[in-house]
């Protein structure tokens, strides 16, 4: 069974941190794995990941996918409140072009 | 970038009423759609995906007597949650791509409540 798993659940930290999110995946057929950041609507999109060891940036926010280990993680430096939020993983994989997601991560940016 | 819009942003209903919410794309055309629904601390959960022109695929679990999906044109598809109950209460998001391998683009979620 496909499944996409999020750690940790939640995390607080203070404003300045830099917090690292884990994303690892089982699913047949990949294609690509993408991040959202949720705030109190619909999910944003932050990244998508094709290619194992490419980096991809966007101001204080970092991704990087290894498609040996099948896990991708999520850098935030300098965390500001703004940050708050739960951030979503999602895989694009199996039969179909549909999105697996896992459960998420809470976090907390805290003054 | 590519936009999606859903309609209405939220809705309360009285239990055993049928609702409709619409999902456009409004800057391209969005040969599939999908529909996830969202409960509180909960990740997003695939309902059906819809291609245009075509019937629903729908997961499993998912009524498709209950969870009635129409996609009739490249940018836009429906979701008619009928006979409404208090348990259908939930965040309801569409999604809408381009492409059978493309990034998938959020709606901003209808939020239903039943009472």
């Amino acid at each position: 069974e496909d499944k996409v798993v999020q750690s940790p659940l939640s995390l607080v930290v203070h404003e300045g941190d830099t917090v690292t999110l884990n994303c690892s995946y089982e699913v047949t057929n990949f294609r690509s794995l993408l991040w959202y950041k949720q705030e109190k609507k619909a999910p944003t999109f932050l990244f998508m990941l094709t290619s194992s060891g490419i980096e991809k940036k966007s101001g204080r926010l970092s991704s990087i996918l290894d498609k040996k280990e099948l896990f991708s993680i999520l850098n935030i430096t300098a965390t500001q409140s703004g940050d708050s939020a739960i951030y979503l993983c999602a895989v694009n994989g199996g039969a179909t072009n549909k999105l697996i997601f896992g459960t998420g991560t809470l976090l907390a940016v805290q003054p | 970038g590519a936009v999606v819009s859903q309609h209405p942003s939220w809705v309360i209903c009285k239990s055993g009423t049928s609702v409709k919410i619409e999902c456009r794309s409004l800057d391209f055309q969005a040969t599939t759609m999908f529909w996830y629904r969202q409960f509180p601390k909960q990740s997003l959960m695939l309902m059906a995906t819809s291609n245009e022109g075509s019937k629903a695929t729908y997961e499993q679990g998912v009524e498709k007597d209950k969870f009635l999906i129409n996609h009739a044109s490249l940018t836009l598809s429906t979701l008619t949650v009928t006979s409404a109950h208090p348990e259908d209460s939930s965040f309801y998001i569409c999604s809408a791509s381009s492409g059978l391998y493309n990034e998938q683009f959020f709606g901003p979620g209808t939020r239903l409540t039943v009472l």
